[in-house]
């Protein structure tokens, strides 16, 4: 079993809304991690969580707050974003961050901000 | 640097062999990989292959490295609608808490 659970599927909020996408994995992967995809681009890392600890931010505003709660489960904490932060947000898990890196990925949170 | 480039578009008839071909610059890469995404749908792992080997098949998926020329290919054989895609090349450098580093990503288009 190589899954990965995203919800929700879709996600509609307004500037001012707080709001959360889950992820969560059962395949014991001890790193995790988000990703911002805009149409037509490659995924763009946002956060690496190994072995729970925040290993790398790539210099996300903090509007974007993650969380890593336990091993299975990978939260992402959304406030007061801005109509450009729509995009599909994808989680990924590994069995480790070394250099054999294989990343399953989930189908993603699609994200629109009005 | 790191930079992994791919074609845009690749476009095929159904039955035939589609082949998206992808570079990336740095030699340190241990382990390179191809993925696919559907429309409105996450990123599908496909197949993945070591720096130290030059062949990997996978029923209708052949990967070809070249690593003197830091250059991957992803052959699809009997290309079918359902082959319709993005793929995407990415590279893991060998350093532990690294990410994968993406292409652009190859427009697979497949007509019948």
């Amino acid at each position: 079993d190589t899954e990965v659970t995203q919800t929700p599927k879709h996600l509609v909020m307004g500037m001012t809304n707080k709001k959360s996408l889950k992820c969560e994995q059962h395949m014991g992967h001890r790193a995790m991690y988000w990703y911002k995809q805009k149409a037509k681009k490659p995924p763009e890392l946002m956060f690496v969580y190994s072995y729970e600890k925040l290993s790398i931010n790539e210099s996300v505003p903090s509007r974007f707050s993650p969380e890593c709660p336990n091993s299975s489960l990978l939260n992402l904490h959304l406030h007061a974003l801005q109509p450009e932060d729509s995009a599909l947000y994808l989680c990924a898990s590994s069995q480790d961050p070394g250099a054999k890196n294989i990343q399953y990925f989930g189908a993603g949170t699609r994200l629109s901000v009005l | 640097g790191e930079d992994v480039e791919q074609s845009l578009f690749l476009s095929v008839r159904e039955g035939d062999s589609s082949v998206i071909n992808c570079t990336y610059t740095d030699s340190s890469s241990t382990y390179l990989y191809w993925y696919k995404q559907e429309p409105g749908a996450g990123l599908q792992l496909l197949t993945y292959i070591f720096s130290n080997m030059d062949m990997k098949q996978d029923q209708r998926l052949t990967v070809l490295l070249n690593k003197k020329d830091k250059h991957l290919s992803l052959r699809i054989a009997d290309t079918q609608t359902g082959d319709s895609a993005i793929y995407f090349c990415a590279e893991s450098l060998n350093q532990a808490g690294t990410a994968l580093i993406f292409g652009k990503g190859t427009t697979l288009s497949v007509s019948s």
